[in-house]
């Protein structure tokens, strides 16, 4: 299997800061990257895919970027509803998809 | 707006049968291309894919290698739905069980509430 491993696995920002979220693959994975939104008791939500492209409806404070095994997440302007826990998922193994472990961004 | 809709039981014993339902709505489960999978989160958080059925003029089935020998993905095209089985269940597989659709470039675009399985007796 492809091991992705996010970077940092806990983050504490304050609201307007500009934060940035790592993910790296054990081997290339380029565009196959997407990364997700998780709230407590709530569904994962797509937030961008193919490394860079945001996923309709989401606020263009998302961007995605990297290529090959490193990709990141960048929040521009961090509002309060983005706190939440932030993965990402390889699917160029597909149907064997693998996620990160997860970032939980905190309030500071 | 595609939506997916689980239900279950919430607590199965151990050595039992872990089955779960996935309603949808929006889309169809036999639209050619289309995919479902079953992905679950641990208690520790990791989430782990289970199984995908896939549609391309026929239906295509993939398990993960830890639950192939105890798992099963079936379709009902006249009900619109998937279903997970999962047998001989034990306390590890207690977790959030969420049912999601495969989406562009490989990705998960919608995904179920989720369930919470705990296998206690």
């Amino acid at each position: 299997d492809i091991q992705m491993t996010q970077s940092p696995s806990s983050l504490s920002a304050s609201v307007g800061d500009r934060v940035t979220i790592t993910c790296r693959a054990s081997q290339t994975i380029s565009p196959y990257l997407s990364w997700y939104q998780h709230k407590p008791g709530k569904a994962p939500k797509l937030l961008i895919y193919g490394a860079s492209t945001l996923q309709s409806g989401v606020p263009s404070r998302f961007s995605g970027s990297g290529s090959g095994t490193e990709f990141t997440l960048t929040i521009s302007s961090l509002q309060p509803e983005d706190f939440a826990t932030y993965f990402c998922q390889q699917s160029i193994d597909s149907p064997r998809i693998t996620f990160g472990q997860g970032t939980r961004l905190e309030i500071k | 707006q595609v939506q997916l809709q689980q239900s279950g039981p919430g607590l199965v014993r151990p050595s039992q049968t872990l089955s779960l339902t996935c309603a949808i709505f929006g889309d169809r489960v036999s639209r050619d291309s289309a995919a479902w999978n079953w992905i679950r989160q641990s208690p520790s958080g990791g989430l782990e894919w289970l199984a995908r059925a896939n549609y391309r003029s026929k239906w295509y089935y993939d398990y993960a290698v830890s639950v192939q020998s105890r798992m099963t993905i079936n379709t009902d095209t006249r009900r619109n739905q998937f279903t997970l089985q999962l047998n001989s269940v034990t306390p590890e597989d207690t977790a959030v069980y969420y049912c999601v659709r495969g989406g562009v470039s490989g990705s998960s675009d919608v995904w179920g509430q989720g369930t919470l399985v705990t296998v206690s007796s």
